[in-house]
């Protein structure tokens, strides 16, 4: 199984914060990358796949990048509602495995 | 809109089984596939498995073999997943979710339904 490690676990952040999350393959996984964001007791919501792809609908202050296996997802300015927890998973197989997720609360 | 609905609760004895319904609107149901994922409480998320809305063809995670059964009924577009001989770490957020893969090669949960709670309690 692929192993997805993401960092930080959890950060402090305030509306306008520019804020990173990196997530880390055990493997390469050639861009089959893709974040969600979870609001609990909600539907979680497919944010960005293939690594950089942003879903229809999403914001422009999302974005992926990343290669081999290290991706990263970047808010470039932080929003009220984008206050929630974020996972990282990996398609390059067919057993998809998640990363334990960012928590991302207000300062 | 695209809509996967499922049952807000289930209580199971340690031993029973569940069956997790998932009613999807606003797609051509055949033309996707369908994820189960869970959730245990303050936990990530855990791949189950998956079905192909065409062809029923499943794929599990060898950890759930034996006691999962995931099925579709395709007139009624719902995705079922059983599970037997429950313990109580099966307590858990149970999703399921469109998946772009239809044939198995390549999976992408996409669309998700809010989950169904199961809780394994004596």
């Amino acid at each position: 199984d692929i192993q997805m490690t993401q960092s930080p676990s959890s950060l402090s952040a305030s509306v306008g914060d520019r804020i990173t999350i990196t997530c880390r393959a055990s493997q390469i996984i050639n861009n089959y990358l893709n974040w969600y964001q979870h609001k609990p007791g909600e539907a979680p919501k497919l944010l960005i796949h293939s690594s950089s792809s942003l879903e229809s609908g999403v914001p422009s202050r999302f974005s992926g990048s990343g290669s081999g296996t290290d991706y990263t997802l970047t808010i470039s300015s932080l929003q009220p509602e984008d206050f929630a927890i974020y996972y990282c998973q990996q398609s390059y197989t067919t057993l998809l495995t998640f990363g334990g997720g960012t928590r991302v609360e207000i300062k | 809109q695209v809509q996967l609905v499922q049952p807000g609760a289930e209580v199971k004895k340690p031993g029973a089984s569940v069956k997790v319904s998932c009613k999807a609107s606003g797609y051509t149901f055949t033309n996707y596939g369908v994820s189960w994922v869970r959730q245990a409480p303050g936990q990530g998320f855990e791949w189950m498995g998956w079905i192909s809305g065409y062809s029923g063809k499943t794929k599990y995670v060898e950890k759930f073999q034996g006691r999962i059964t995931m099925t579709t009924d395709t007139a009624t577009s719902t995705a079922h997943m059983e599970l037997r001989s429950l313990t109580f770490d099966d307590t858990a957020m149970y999703f399921c979710a469109r998946d772009r893969g239809v044939y198995g090669d390549y999976l992408l949960p996409d669309y998700w339904g809010q989950g169904t709670l199961v809780s394994v309690s004596s």
